[in-house]
């Protein structure tokens, strides 16, 4: 099956801990993508990678870094979590760059307590 | 910088009616147009994109017509169906800083 693939589905954890979460794509796509969702449905691009290397970075907080073995996997370490952390983490392909459709996996959803 | 505003959810329809989420944008580009569509529990997907000032972009019975004059993507339905109960995005493609603006989601509900 070809598709983006992320792991966990939900994590629950409490603050100042550090959460590490993985997607894959099978696509065979050349851009990978981290956004956050928040409980209002609103969609923020954090980092986007082209063949291993950071295309976009946004003004997150420094404890997110990605991180990028190869093409089709890029991870997302939260190094010390905040209560406002709490979100669901969409991870998204495309061929190309950007103006290419995205591909997103279904979403790991970060609670704080 | 470049912006993206939809009409404000969540809105709730009857089966069967028409459907219009308004979506403005700016900018000072000619940028690619999309609407991406978000089921429960899944990831957004792409609806349609539209590359082109005054070209109509479909899909699925949903279309949206690329306004340059007026800086519009509205989204329309002829008639929805409770399988359309979703979140949609209007979004625009940002070329000098290399990403996706998205508006802020327009949650739609369709009763039977």
């Amino acid at each position: 099956e070809t598709a983006v693939f992320q792991t966990p589905n939900y994590h629950v954890t409490q603050v100042g801990n550090e959460v590490s979460f993985n997607c894959k794509q099978t696509l065979g796509h050349d851009t990978m993508y981290w956004y956050k969702q928040d409980s209002k449905k609103l969609l923020k691009i954090m980092f986007s990678y082209n063949n291993k290397q950071l295309i976009v970075n946004e003004t997150v907080p420094r404890r997110f870094s990605p991180q990028s073995s190869d093409k089709a996997h890029l991870n997302l370490r939260i190094k010390s979590v905040e209560p406002e952390d709490s979100a669901v983490y969409l991870c998204a392909s495309s061929l190309r760059d950007w103006a290419y459709e995205q591909y997103f996996g279904p979403g790991t959803r970060l609670t704080v307590l | 910088g470049d912006s993206v505003t939809q009409t404000e959810g969540p809105v709730t329809l009857s089966e069967g009616t028409s459907l219009t989420v308004n979506c403005s944008y700016e900018t000072k580009q000619y940028p690619t147009l999309f609407w991406y569509v978000q089921y429960p529990g899944e990831g957004p997907q792409l609806l349609f994109k539209v590359p082109k000032a005054n070209e109509k972009g479909s899909n699925r019975g949903f279309e949206a017509t690329y306004n340059k004059e007026a800086t519009s993507f509205h989204l329309q339905k002829a008639s929805v169906q409770e399988s359309d109960s979703a979140v949609y995005y209007c979004a625009l493609s940002d070329y000098n800083q290399g990403k996706l603006i998205f508006g802020q989601g327009t949650k739609l509900s369709i009763k039977p």
